[in-house]
């Protein structure tokens, strides 16, 4: 089993829709979580870290589920400029410092 | 991307020369991880530096791939005799001491000929 398993995209989806990825991970004891986000040959960024009650920021709901060892992403009133692939990203060390594992990620595409 | 630094942004050598890679963490940092993106793949972790110590090099290669972050200066990702199967995109993350988030360059995308 992969480390960290993602939807293999990719996600063609019109302005306005809502779309959800999902991704699950291997190691039980990895305690931070997040969704980063790559444009087209840029660097990944921190879209959002995932908490185990659940988060919210504008747009973006991210959910846990530790006991499925599950993560997900849900963005609402999709935009042009959410075009881009999401990584779901877990840390190794399940401290507060360590390598991240990342999935190999979601494309989404946003179409006008 | 925060202030972390990466040079060159593109660097292209032939089969068998040295590449060096350069990361300058945004100010405050003291932590460098360099992660690794092969074409249409995810960010592999290569190695997590401090000053002067590297804390886990479990995703190196054995051979060829080292590794420093000096306690002046950019750290430094030296790959010798490069190859084709050498050829990605090198990104380097920093963090600060108490947190996990992790910031990154906007990496240097290495062509090997």
């Amino acid at each position: 089993r992969k480390e960290v398993e993602q939807d293999p995209g990719p996600f063609n989806v019109p302005e306005g829709a809502t779309v959800a990825f999902n991704c699950t991970y291997s190691n039980s004891a990895s305690q931070s979580f997040f969704w980063y986000r790559q444009d087209c040959r840029k660097e990944p960024k921190l879209l959002m870290s995932v908490y185990s009650s659940g988060n919210e920021d504008g747009r973006f709901t991210a959910q846990l589920n530790r006991a499925s060892q599950y993560i997900s992403l849900l963005i609402r009133d999709s935009k042009l400029s959410d075009s881009a692939t999401y990584l779901c990203v877990v840390n190794k060390l399940g401290g507060s410092q360590g390598n991240l594992i990342f999935g190999k990620g979601t494309k989404l595409s946003v179409k006008p | 991307n925060a202030g972390v630094m990466q040079n060159p942004r593109h660097l292209v050598r032939r089969r068998g020369q040295e590449a060096r890679l350069r990361c300058s963490p945004m100010k405050g940092h003291s932590h460098v991880y360099w992660y690794r993106q092969l074409p249409e793949e995810g960010l592999k972790f290569m190695v997590y530096l401090q000053k002067e110590n590297i804390i886990d090099e479990s995703g190196m290669p054995k051979e060829r791939f080292s590794a420093e972050f000096p306690k002046e200066g950019p750290s430094i990702l030296r790959i010798q005799q490069v190859v084709r199967g050498d050829s990605a995109a090198y990104f380097c993350a920093t963090t600060a001491a108490s947190t996990d988030t992790q910031y990154f360059g906007p990496g240097t995308r290495l062509t090997v000929l």
